[in-house]
């Protein structure tokens, strides 16, 4: 059964410093993973869609590196800022017949400090 | 492109009440999913949809929950009857994937914030 670990649960910087948030996977047959961005109370925005041949993403300041045979995502956020506070979560998607499903993290909450 | 539209934002009930949630999907996508989501926990899968049939409804309480996707646009959730450990956001999201082989990413809804008191 796959199982998505992120750790820390929780950070918090001071703005500017750069952010490293980590996913890790224990099964690496995966179809792609996917990290999100989820506001208190609001609905998950999706930030970087990684397929399973592919080493990173990126968009703007955030980049994100899948490496499938040691199990890990590491979504990299550069100079951090106020409005970069939320909760972070990564899913996989795994296979399940001719379908996948989504198996997700428990998310890293960030606080960013002005 | 519009979202995924969810409705309600927000429900109160009492428990052993019954309460509906809907989502409408990104037009053109065949997969739906609702997920449960309790807080500080990441979201669970309660079940997905392609078009109008059922792929995964393995970890749906089927005792009280029960969904539908009529003509494999719009979806309706139903709790009945609610226990208080129901409280959670209720998500849907819809993909372009059509188990094809070609794996998309997901597009989410605002949710539904359900407590029962």
């Amino acid at each position: 059964k796959q199982e998505v670990t992120q750790i820390p649960a929780a950070l918090s910087v001071p703005e500017g410093e750069n952010l490293v948030l980590n996913c890790s996977f224990t099964d690496s047959a995966i179809y792609n993973l996917q990290w999100f961005r989820q506001d208190p109370g609001k609905g998950l925005t999706s930030l970087l869609l990684i397929q399973s041949s592919q080493r990173e993403q990126t968009s703007g300041r955030l980049n994100a590196s899948l490496d499938k045979s040691s199990g890990r995502s590491t979504l990299y956020i550069a100079a951090s800022q106020p409005g970069d506070s939320a909760t972070y979560l990564c899913a996989v998607k795994q296979p399940t017949d001719s379908w996948g499903k989504f198996q997700f993290g428990a998310g890293t909450q960030v606080v960013v400090t002005p | 492109e519009a979202g995924v539209a969810q409705s309600p934002r927000y429900k109160i009930i009492e428990k052993r009440q019954s309460v509906a949630f809907w989502c409408n999907p990104i037009s053109g996508h065949a997969t739906l999913y609702w997920y449960q989501q309790i807080l500080g926990q990441g979201p669970k899968l309660l079940i997905q949809f392609q078009n109008n049939g059922v792929v995964d409804d393995s970890q749906l309480p089927k005792d009280r929950f029960s969904a539908e996707r009529l003509k494999g646009v719009d979806s309706t959730l139903k709790i009945q009857p609610a226990k208080l450990e129901d409280s959670a956001v209720y998500l849907c999201a819809s993909s372009l994937d059509f188990g094809t082989g070609a794996h998309y990413g997901y597009t989410f809804g605002s949710g539904t914030r359900l407590t029962v008191v």
